[in-house]
């Protein structure tokens, strides 16, 4: 079936690091990509839009600046996390959908393993 | 702005006995309806994908509804085991891709 690898699994850094999670579709192309931040016992919230090619959109509240998006290609997407601070510590998950042809398709979308991030 | 809701928050019962977890979702206007599985500190697994035009959608002891009418969905667990425990989550989705998920349901299975 349709793999998704994130990459790491587990990050520990200290305040003011930037820190860049990968997100691959391993047996399927992606011309969209999903990133999503959980809190603990929280449901996961949609943070951004990622468009192989193109600018990312991002959900309002989520800093464009702090969060930098970048799919460089059909099977990859990174979100950088800049400047990191203890409160963007959380459960990062990345998920894709093999591209159809259109936005609205309906084939189920596949998830990443997570990132958890802890910062110092 | 679409809100959904699970009820449950948590579900503790025993093994072997049959289950039901609830979804509610406020708006209506969806292409389709997913529940997931997620173990402590993993991802996603899907387990069923209900298109709007779909009543349900069976995948061995698992039966998902769809009313979207009213806005509801339910996943019913047969002959539940330990291995089922885990954290379950309904998500809808709306245009272009987007999935609104609920909080989820944690669900543990005592031997």
């Amino acid at each position: 079936g349709a793999v998704v690898s994130q990459h790491p699994s587990w990050v520990i850094c200290k305040s003011g690091t930037s820190v860049k999670i990968e997100c691959r579709s391993l047996d399927f192309q992606a011309t969209t990509m999903f990133w999503y931040r959980q809190f603990p016992k929280q449901s996961l919230m949609l943070m951004a839009t990622s468009n192989e090619g193109s600018k990312a959109t991002y959900e309002q509240g989520v800093e464009k600046d702090k969060f930098l998006i970048n799919h460089a290609s059909l099977t990859l997407s990174t979100l950088t996390v800049t400047s990191a601070h203890p409160e963007d510590s959380s459960f990062y998950i990345c998920s894709a959908a093999p591209a159809m042809g259109t936005l609205f398709s309906n084939q189920p979308q596949h998830f990443g393993d997570g990132t958890r991030l802890s910062i110092l | 702005k679409q809100e959904v809701t699970q009820i449950p928050a948590a579900l503790s019962v025993p093994e072997g006995e049959n289950l039901v977890l609830n979804c509610s979702f406020t708006d209506s206007a969806i292409y389709n309806l997913q529940w997931f599985r997620q173990d402590p500190g993993k991802g996603l697994t899907s387990l069923l994908l209900i298109q709007s035009s779909q009543r349900e959608q069976t995948s061995g002891r698992l039966n998902a509804s769809l009313d979207k009418s009213s806005g509801r969905s339910t996943l019913y667990i047969a002959a539940s085991q330990p291995g089922d425990s885990a954290t379950y989550l309904c998500a809808v989705q709306q245009g272009a891709q987007k999935l609104v998920f609920g909080q989820g349901t944690r669900l543990t299975i005592n031997p």
